[in-house]
């Protein structure tokens, strides 16, 4: 069974630094691109950026550009999104989602990701 | 800054049809925005319905169905079930580098 399994909800202070993962399985993890998406609280999807983790190109949307950076680790099958300065607007479910460019078919079941003092 | 708009909410009796559309603020939607179609209920991640316009992945049931519709892109909810309430959102490829992929606005659907 093709899965992406997200870790776990995280609770962080503004400023502190983040890293959360996304790891594919029942697929070869370098022949499918792995986007990442937003959800604040009660509101759309939003696409943050994707990442080719044959070669680890990235694509960012100008509204995270040099906010997150999206990495990956094919070795295993692992793909990363992470923050090093937190703010509370961070506050949201974060999605990863698997894609072969045009169909964005498999999708983790999400991280929650609560940034508050 | 590229903007994709659906219908906010719509409502629908069982057994009934219904059809969402998608427009982009850039112009027609054809079929190369790949448009692909998503159903998020409450507390759960989005699933993929439609993708390629119209295309069907396995798990999909036959009452959706995908098409362009003059401009837009278009979700057709046909015989619908009170397990179809939920949010639906489209995404469209627009290729390049800088802005790939833009999700629409979502179209909250109440089966009443």
């Amino acid at each position: 069974e093709v899965q992406l399994v997200q870790s776990g909800a995280e609770v962080k202070k503004p400023g502190e630094s983040l890293r959360i993962s996304c790891y594919g399985s029942g697929y070869t993890f370098t022949s499918y691109w792995i986007s990442w998406v937003r959800q604040m609280p009660g509101k759309g999807l939003e696409w943050m950026g994707r990442i080719n983790p044959s070669d680890s190109y990235t694509n960012y949307s100008p509204s995270f550009q040099g906010h997150v950076t999206i990495s990956a680790d094919k070795s295993i099958s692992t793909a990363y999104l992470q923050w090093s300065g937190l703010k509370a607007s961070d506050t949201a479910m974060y999605y990863c989602a698997r894609h072969d460019g045009v169909d964005m078919d498999v999708w983790g079941k999400g991280t929650t990701v609560t940034v508050s003092s | 800054q590229t903007v994709v708009t659906q219908e906010p909410s719509l409502t629908v009796s069982p057994g009934g049809t219904v059809t969402l559309t998608c427009a982009s603020s850039t112009g027609a939607v054809t079929s190369g925005f790949y448009p692909n179609w998503f159903q998020q209920k409450p507390g759960q991640a989005p699933t993929s319905l439609i993708y390629s316009t119209s295309k069907k992945h396995p798990r999909t049931p036959a009452r959706f169905s995908g098409s362009l519709l003059g401009d837009k892109a278009a979700l057709t909810l046909s015989g619908v079930q009170p397990e179809d309430e939920a949010e639906y959102y489209c995404l469209l490829y627009y290729g390049g580098a800088l802005l790939p992929y833009v999700f629409g606005t979502g179209t909250k659907v109440t089966v009443l």
